[in-house]
């Protein structure tokens, strides 16, 4: 199994400043993703990140607004850029070794007042 | 396009009680199949992974199975006790794609 740690595990941010969340994974891996759950629905996912390229961002999502980074296989970042209201979400990372079980961060609880 | 459908959408019942939760999908080329569990706003616990090439999995209370060729899946949680409240989200995995989820089965066990 991996075990990925996330943080912050929760913020409370004024709108139009920038939030940047963490995930380190215990392990190298080759993909992580980012996903977001706004309040009442499920997961969807914002964008891939493969280490040594740039992310692959999902229809609705812009680099300009959650760029990533993905410096090394065991690290990566999410920047909520920006912030309004709209972008209080949780947010998670996961990573799923290649097809096999996949694994999560313990989610970031943003909140944008 | 892949789409998972998960029912019910909410389900309340009392402790000791036998439930299924069920799953379905559109596309039956799925490499795997997972339950997840979720606690209000925090991260997802894997609870149970089927490969494209099993029928059923088994862990503690929590009995999952896959018919591939019908698009469904199944969570069986049996003798439900207050700690299995929680939100149960079911994710499959393609070829290409990160997971796709359905939007979860909201579980409330009273004691």
């Amino acid at each position: 199994s991996a075990v990925i740690s996330q943080k912050p595990s929760r913020d409370i941010c004024q709108r139009g400043t920038s939030l940047t969340i963490q995930c380190q994974v215990d392990s190298q891996v080759t993909m992580m993703f980012w996903y977001r759950q706004q309040p009442g629905q499920s997961l969807t996912l914002i964008a891939t990140a493969n280490q040594g390229s740039e992310a692959t961002y999902e229809s609705g999502f812009v680099i300009d607004k959650f760029p990533i980074s993905r410096p090394n296989l065991t690290f990566s970042t999410l920047t909520v850029s920006n912030m309004s209201p709209e972008d209080s979400s949780i947010y998670l990372c996961s990573t799923d070794r290649g097809h096999s079980e996949a694994f999560f961060g313990q989610g970031t609880r943003l909140t944008v007042v | 396009k892949q789409e998972v459908t998960q029912i019910p959408a909410a389900l309340s019942v009392p402790e000791g009680e036998n439930l299924v939760l069920n799953c379905s999908f559109t596309d039956s080329a799925i490499y795997n199949l997972q339950w997840f569990r979720q606690d209000p706003g925090k991260g997802l616990t894997s609870l149970l992974l089927i490969q494209s090439s099993q029928r059923e999995q088994t862990s503690g209370r929590l009995n999952a199975s896959l018919d591939k060729s019908s698009g469904r899946s199944t969570l069986y949680i049996a003798a439900s006790q207050p700690g299995d409240s929680a939100t149960y989200l079911c994710a499959v995995n393609q070829a290409g794609t990160a997971l796709i989820f359905g939007k979860g089965t909201t579980l409330s066990v009273s004691s």
